[in-house]
């Protein structure tokens, strides 16, 4: 069963460089996001999409894009990486109801030179 | 957004005793969930709360939410090293930006 697939697991970038963190489910959920999670910050949510073709932002939406051209796949795009970006990025699918359980992918750990 | 304070921070206790760990808050949920994670894992849910008053029971994991559903808990009883991780509380605005998460509990159980 994959779940929610995440790649790449580890990522060291220089500052100003681009990438994109892939994220890929397979239980045909609507809802998907993307969190990054920093010590002593907790989860912060920094896009979500409630279905193809919909996206909206969350708490911390800069310096980050995404899309949503299909159900399974919700990339997260860095455009120019800065140091602040070093984190541990999680994205999450659910059925999109409030009280719907959240499936998390392993996690990218994203470092920053 | 309607914050969650998670106490204690950190708590490292030998296996078999009993723990309770908080998730408070001064607005009322229409519901919570509780996750755990592992290190080097995503969360995983371990229960959803939804009404006032009500207590579940997961094994040894017993998650209560309160009358007024502004606070909830989880207790822990014999502890096992299996129980280490980040227990995580989390709740819904209500719209669909998602969930809002606490900080966490970073629990060590210690043979």
């Amino acid at each position: 069963n994959a779940g929610v697939t995440q790649t790449p697991k580890f990522q060291v970038l220089k500052t100003g460089q681009s990438m994109t963190l892939q994220c890929a489910q397979d239980m045909n959920h609507e809802y998907m996001s993307w969190y990054r999670q920093d010590p002593g910050m907790g989860l912060r949510l920094i896009h979500y999409s409630v279905g193809a073709g919909i996206t909206d932002q969350g708490e911390v939406p800069n310096g980050y894009n995404v899309s949503r051209s299909t159900t399974e796949d919700f990339p997260l795009r860095l455009l120019s990486a800065a140091p602040s970006q070093t984190s541990v990025y999680f994205c999450a699918s659910s059925t999109g109801t409030n009280t719907g359980e959240l499936f998390f992918g392993e996690g990218s750990r994203l470092t920053v030179l | 957004t309607q914050l969650l304070e998670q106490s204690p921070q950190f708590l490292s206790i030998q296996e078999g005793e009993n723990l309770t760990v908080y998730c408070n808050s001064s607005s009322v949920f229409s519901s919570l969930q509780w996750y755990r994670q592992e290190p080097g894992e995503g969360p995983v849910l371990l229960v959803t709360v939804v009404t006032g008053g009500e207590v579940k029971k997961l094994k040894r994991l017993t998650f209560q939410f309160g009358d007024a559903r502004k606070d909830s808990s989880l207790h822990i009883t014999a502890a096992q090293p299996g129980d280490t991780g980040l227990y995580l509380c989390a709740h819904s605005g209500g719209g669909a930006d998602g969930l809002t998460f606490g900080k966490g509990t970073h629990l060590i159980i210690q043979p």
